[in-house]
């Protein structure tokens, strides 16, 4: 069955660094990739979503790869802000036109000021 | 716009005890479904519905039960509440399926089964 992989180890980084986080999955070719944040005590909100034939994407300080070759992912914030501080999720389409997700456990991202 | 309202916020129920966790969305979304959130795991998919009176099952159903009687609203049903489904209750919905619709989110419902 498809596995998805994030570092469950929290990430502590330095204000005005850039924060990368991982995803890592197997056994799955997925058409497309979702990155979510979660707040303590709040449901996910969509941030970016990458598809299989791209290779990156940007959205202001967020840039998102996708290497369907490693089966990776990787989400970059540059310039964290203490305000960066979340889990981020990301989540694997689930295949058929249904938009079941398959999601990763999450990383702890702490940005210190 | 409200966006997804997942009613109650918290919940205690004892071993047996059945409930209905509410969820209604303003959005006009065809589909809807339900996550529950436990520690070191993944969100995982209870139900899902892709449109009124269209629901099926996802990773993990048994125990509970869904209807989709209007596009606003997606009840989800706990028929008789074991420990196990102690857990945070995720309420989603999305315009359609696929690359073009990401999920949107209530807040949840944390529910405790003594």
């Amino acid at each position: 069955s498809q596995k998805i992989e994030q570092n469950s180890e929290a990430l502590n980084i330095q204000e005005g660094k850039t924060a990368t986080l991982t995803c890592n999955y197997t056994n799955y070719s997925p058409a497309y990739l979702q990155w979510y944040r979660q707040d303590p005590g709040r449901g996910p909100v969509f941030l970016l979503l990458i598809r299989e034939n791209e290779k990156e994407k940007r959205k202001e300080r967020l840039k998102v790869t996708f290497d369907t070759t490693l089966k990776q992912s990787l989400f970059h914030i540059t310039a964290s802000q203490p305000a960066d501080s979340a889990t981020y999720l990301c989540a694997l389409d689930g295949g058929g036109a249904t938009n079941k997700l398959i999601f990763g456990t999450g990383t702890l991202l702490a940005v210190q000021p | 716009n409200a966006g997804v309202t997942q009613t109650p916020k918290f919940q205690v129920l004892k071993t047996g005890q059945s409930m209905t966790l509410q969820c209604a969305q303003d959005m006009n979304h065809e589909y809807m479904s339900w996550y529950r959130q436990d520690p070191g795991m993944g969100l995982r998919l209870i139900h899902y519905s892709v449109g009124a009176g269209i629901t099926d099952q996802g990773e993990v159903p048994n125990g509970y039960n869904v209807s989709r009687s209007t596009t606003e609203d997606f009840p989800l049903r706990l028929l008789s509440a074991a420990p196990s489904q102690t857990s945070v209750y995720f309420c989603a919905s999305s315009y359609g399926a696929g690359d073009n619709s990401p999920l949107h989110f209530g807040n949840g419902t944390r529910l405790t089964v003594t």
